[in-house]
């Protein structure tokens, strides 16, 4: 069973409007958190993570947010723009062990 | 961009075959990784190796094996191909005294398994 989930396969929103990707994880041992981006034909990149010690991390356009309580984390991206059209990864890790990522949402920004 | 390339960026192959894929890199990174991504399952690791000759498995490890003699190269191998293979497969690098952060991932392989 997947320890972590994307459950919104697509997101299409209007370019200059915020863009939140959401995620949930189930294994309540992960201790870091990371979303990466990735574009047709090439590898995934990374774009933001989060510690378990914090709730949020801000990096210009992006920010995440983490709920350990629910077990949730979000991506928000404002404002949102046309190149920001990708698909998005969240994964979690456990120590020094591998990621795990959840199935990834296809964010789609219209000018 | 870690300099990691991967060999071949498509094939196309017959059930019971054995196919190698190669990873490179330029980086001198010490951990390497292969992961499989599929759809509605995102990326899934396969194995890793944290130094020459040294590796484990991942969460997808049956049916594949890999093999790195080079800190630069990383093999992985399926020693008799079967459908359930067909897939996009991942390899990534890591610096020693990199979080998971600065783990890099190459352009991809399309593996098709007729």
């Amino acid at each position: 069973d997947q320890q972590v989930k994307q459950n919104s396969p697509s997101l299409s929103v209007q370019e200059g409007r915020i863009s939140i990707l959401n995620c949930d994880y189930t294994n309540s041992m992960f201790d870091y958190f990371l979303w990466y981006k990735k574009y047709p034909a090439e590898g995934p990149t990374f774009l933001i993570s989060i510690s378990s010690i914090k709730d949020k991390n801000e990096d210009g356009r992006f920010t995440v947010f983490l709920n350990k309580s629910a077990k949730h984390l979000s991506l928000h991206i404002v404002p949102s723009q046309p190149g920001d059209s990708a698909v998005y990864f969240c994964a979690a890790s456990e120590g020094d062990g591998g990621i795990y990522f959840g199935s990834g949402t296809k964010l789609n920004v219209k000018p | 961009d870690a300099g990691i390339t991967q060999s071949p960026r498509h094939k196309v192959t017959e059930t019971g075959t054995p196919v190698t894929l190669r990873c490179h890199q330029t980086e001198n990174h010490r951990y390497m990784y292969w992961y499989r991504q599929d759809p509605g399952h995102g990326l899934r690791l396969i194995h890793y190796s944290y130094g020459v000759k040294d590796t484990d498995k991942g969460e997808v490890s049956d049916g594949y094996s890999v093999s790195r003699s080079k800190t630069e190269d990383f093999l992985l191998t399926l020693e008799s191909a079967t459908s359930s293979q067909t897939s996009v497969y991942f390899c990534a690098t890591r610096p020693l005294a990199g979080g998971l952060e600065t783990q890099y991932f190459g352009p991809g392989t399309r593996l098709l398994v007729l």
